[in-house]
């Protein structure tokens, strides 16, 4: 089975500007999550989408949002990006068929924010 | 707040020995699971062991393991008979059951030494 993937690798964007990420989750696997991953705050959660639906909420601003389609895959958008918004977001998905599935992590898309 | 803690920021050790990384958590759930992690540089995150809260008996991979006391809130890893491909970060992360937000750890950077 092919692993989570997440396009773009790599990203570099201005200020000002938005930015749109993708995930496909493992085939089969229903829920995905985002994280960002800076050196100073360490892993944060950002969302969990299960059934096109967000059922989890990290501690970001507005400008950080998801959608869910029919076919499991996600998106991330960051909008007026911020030079602190400079970090690995990486997607994990899972069955979500039990309490508390393993969440299996995707490669990341860097972002880097001039 | 859940909070995770990893205590050592950074840690080495010879190959074939033994070495134990230590992590903390605080919670006032009873249901929850616990997770080690692994990100080898510049690569992506893989999980290395699973232990539910509920089961009282140590898990095992292979030759990891971890010493979960539940009520010392303690959840360490050892790995025995270290090998090269054992060098990355090591993150130790926490879920309440039912939900796919993970609360992780700083991390514990390893490094194998020949």
């Amino acid at each position: 089975k092919a692993g989570v993937t997440q396009t773009p690798r790599y990203l570099i964007k201005t200020r000002g500007q938005q930015v749109t990420l993708s995930c496909s989750p493992i085939s089969g696997h229903r829920s995905v999550s985002w994280y960002q991953q800076t050196p100073g705050q360490g892993l944060q959660f950002l969302f969990e989408y299960f059934s096109e639906t967000q059922r989890n909420k990290g501690n970001f601003p507005g400008r950080f949002s998801g959608r869910q389609f029919s076919n499991s895959r996600s998106e991330m958008n960051v909008s007026t990006l911020e030079l602190g918004d400079s970090a690995l977001y990486l997607c994990a998905s899972s069955l979500r068929q039990s309490s508390t599935d393993t969440q299996y992590f995707g490669p990341g898309t860097r972002l880097t924010v001039l | 707040a859940q909070t995770v803690t990893q205590s050592q920021p950074e840690m080495s050790v010879q190959e074939a020995e033994t070495v134990t990384l230590s992590c903390t958590y605080d919670t006032s759930e009873n249901n929850y699971y616990l997770f080690w992690y692994k990100q080898p540089p510049s690569r992506q995150m893989i999980l290395v062991i699973r232990q539910e809260a509920y089961k009282q008996q140590n898990a095992t991979e292979n030759r990891f393991s971890v010493n979960f006391q539940k009520a010392a809130k303690s959840f360490s890893l050892k790995i025995s008979d270290s090998q090269l491909g054992d060098t990355a970060m090591y993150f130790c992360a926490w879920a309440t059951s039912g939900t796919y937000k993970y609360i992780f750890g700083t991390g514990t950077r390893l490094k194998v030494l020949a």
